[in-house]
């Protein structure tokens, strides 16, 4: 069965460090997405992407973050300085579609946890 | 998107039939109902989505009255291992790359 796929899986990182979270979607999919969960709250939306630019994304994605699909099948999140309150379970997901009669699943990656010190 | 209010938790017992409903006043007509379920450190999963009547499938089954202001999630014979978070979300799936918004969801813990 298709997965997305996360790397790494954990990653330990010190304060102000760039960090660079990879995924890779299933491969028919066009809809791309990043979430967070900080330990013992719900996921957050943070980012969606299409066609190579951001659809939609939330108010905890701000100039820090940034997404990129750098070839046909990565899709990568970026935190360029990171702060302790950063800390978390980063899961990419992805989708084929969310029109017409399709269910819009998203299919969630293993994640991965980012802990900064 | 249409604000969902689920029980915080819930407990049950290995065998026993568990039902989790959530309320959706607010639901737009284009709005589809989905339930994901998440295990520790996990991402969530999908699990069933309906629109309105009933949908069954291999592991639950979805049942949204007329009105569709509320939906009820129900897994039969619960295992040890039905032990996680359940989310309802309420969403417009005509959208592409419609983004799921999470709420707090419902924690089932079941005892052997």
């Amino acid at each position: 069965e298709p997965e997305v796929t996360q790397t790494p899986s954990h990653q330990v990182t010190q304060m102000g460090q760039e960090v660079i979270l990879r995924c890779v979607p299933i491969s028919n999919h066009l809809y791309f997405y990043w979430y967070r969960q900080i330990l013992g709250q719900k996921v957050e939306f943070l980012v969606s992407f299409y066609n190579n630019e951001i659809s939609e994304k939330s108010e905890i994605f701000d100039d820090q973050f940034s997404v990129e699909r750098p070839d046909g099948s990565n899709f990568t999140l970026k935190i360029r300085s990171t702060k302790l309150e950063d800390s978390a379970m980063y899961f990419c997901a992805s989708s084929d579609s969310g029109r017409g009669t399709d269910t819009g699943e998203l299919f969630f990656g293993e994640g991965s946890r980012l802990t900064v010190l | 998107l249409a604000k969902t209010t689920q029980p915080i938790s819930m407990d049950s017992y290995e065998g026993q039939e568990v039902n989790i409903t959530c309320s959706h006043n607010n639901i737009a007509t284009n709005d589809y109902i989905t339930w994901y379920q998440q295990f520790p450190s996990q991402g969530p999963r999908f699990i069933i989505q309906g629109y309105k009547t009933k949908v069954t499938n291999e592991v639950a089954s979805l049942f949204i009255p007329a009105d569709r202001k509320s939906s009820t999630l129900s897994l039969p014979r619960v295992s040890l291992s039905d032990t996680a978070v359940y989310y309802c979300l309420v969403g417009d799936y005509d959208q592409a790359g419609t983004a799921l918004i999470f709420g707090k969801g419902t924690t089932l813990s079941v005892s052997s």
